[in-house]
């Protein structure tokens, strides 16, 4: 069984730029979750999806994130006009449904120039 | 919102020693609490997880045990080895419909061989 997959794996930008995101959940998994860590801090909660839907956005900040979780397809995390406090690393998680544990991704690591 | 306090934030034993790690949280509804063990570049993985029904659960050298009353639980990692060096991350979400989890803000465990 293939975990949760997210890419890139590593994602430079310039200042003013966008980053894509991208996590495909486990196999059988309606439910996605991003997650950001800051060096050396926990993970910070930023929204939750099903397929089509956000359930949850209350940790997303309200300028310039958005995620989508469309029918076909992986998830996307899109920041845009990034500036150099995104610089995080964006974890995904996946589970079969809202009661279910919550398996991780290894990450984005989005670094901004 | 829920609040989620962990400590210590570092933590070394002799391999071979038990280890402890301990979370408090806030918010009375939350009924969930996982604990994640993240090694350098990877994303959390999910090593023991308990609900709010049950007080102790074990899985071999691992055991999480919970006090709803006063709203703390802890980690308990026996027979030390070097591979159970790593950062360990308590969690806490609510019921079904508040998923989200509330992370705490780690503990580095360092086992010396």
């Amino acid at each position: 069984n293939a975990g949760v997959m997210q890419n890139p794996r590593h994602l430079v930008r310039r200042r003013g730029q966008e980053a894509r995101l991208r996590c495909s959940p486990m196999k059988g998994h309606s439910h996605v979750y991003w997650y950001r860590q800051l060096p050396e801090e926990g993970l910070k909660f930023m929204v939750y999806l099903q397929k089509e839907n956000i359930i949850d956005e209350s940790g997303m900040p309200k300028e310039r994130f958005s995620a989508e979780f469309p029918k076909e397809g992986p998830s996307i995390l899109r920041i845009q006009q990034v500036v150099r406090g995104d610089s995080a690393a964006y974890f995904c998680a996946s589970s079969p449904n809202g009661n279910q544990p919550q398996h991780f991704g290894d990450g984005t690591r989005l670094s901004i120039l | 919102g829920e609040n989620v306090e962990q400590h210590p934030s570092t933590l070394s034993v002799q391999e071979g020693d038990s280890a402890v790690i301990k979370c408090t949280y806030s918010d009375s509804a939350s009924n969930y609490f996982p604990w994640y063990k993240q090694e350098l570049g990877k994303g959390p993985q999910l090593i023991i997880d308990i609900r709010s029904n049950v007080g102790e659960k074990k899985d071999q050298r691992i055991a999480v045990t919970l006090n709803k009353t006063a709203k703390h639980f802890s980690l308990h990692i026996t027979e030390t080895q070097p591979e159970d060096s790593a950062v360990y991350f308590c969690a806490a979400s609510g019921a079904f419909g508040n998923e989200k989890l509330t992370f705490g803000t780690g503990t580095r465990l360092t086992i010396i061989p």
